[in-house]
């Protein structure tokens, strides 16, 4: 089955850091763009960034470059996003999709924050 | 960075009825990269239409997808129950960041 499958859901405290994954399976994960999109609660979609696993070439947008690193391990079929220092306003679903437009998405992952 | 916006913010409408989503582009999306996906609540997102009118795999036609340069409309045909949710359009077509709109609440009236 093609899925992408993430890691579960997280509580940590403002200043922790924190890494989550999307794990691939199905198809050739090299070969297609990996991608992060955060939903805050009650809000939007917002495009975070996309990577390349075969290369890991990554392109980030403007709002998020310096607050989160997406990367990749291609042996192993999974993406990771990761925070050095979580504040509150990470609290969110955070989504990983594949493809350029996104046409497979995995489950998302639930990110809270708090003191 | 392209910036799109989506009209209306809610749209109220009664199963069988016609819908017609908005998307607008602050500048031209390039090649028609332009992408329309359906959340539901609890749910990831689902894409729907990719390249402005090519229906996503096991998307029904009664969901059609139109425009060019920066003027783009998602149409619902005929309602059913299944396509109450949140819309989203997105541009992929020039270089990142790949910017969604806001998003369309469709309701039933």
């Amino acid at each position: 089955e093609v899925q992408l499958v993430q890691s579960g859901a997280e509580v940590k405290k403002p200043g922790e850091s924190l890494k989550i994954s999307c794990k691939g399976s199905g198809y050739s994960f090299s070969n297609q763009w990996i991608g992060w999109v955060r939903q805050m609660p009650g809000k939007g979609l917002e495009w975070m960034g996309i990577i390349y696993p075969g290369d890991s070439d990554t392109r980030y947008s403007p709002s998020f470059q310096g607050q989160v690193t997406i990367s990749a391990d291609k042996s192993i079929s999974t993406a990771y996003l990761q925070w050095s220092s979580l504040k509150a306003s990470d609290t969110a679903m955070y989504y990983c999709a594949r493809g350029d437009p996104f046409d497979l998405w995995g489950q998302g992952t639930l990110v809270t924050v708090s003191s | 960075e392209i910036v799109l916006t989506q009209s209306p913010g809610t749209l109220s409408l009664s199963p069988g009825e016609r819908a017609t989503l908005s998307c607008r582009a602050s500048q031209s999306v390039s090649s028609s990269y332009l992408a329309w996906y359906q959340q539901k609540p609890g749910q990831a997102p689902r894409l729907l239409i990719y390249v402005t009118s090519s229906r996503a795999t096991g998307i029904p036609d009664r969901f059609t997808g139109s425009g060019s340069g920066t003027d783009f409309t998602l149409t619902i045909s005929r309602l059913e129950p299944e396509d109450f949710a949140v819309y989203y359009c997105q541009q992929y077509g020039s270089s990142p960041p790949y910017t969604f709109g806001q998003g369309t609440k469709l309701e039933i009236k």
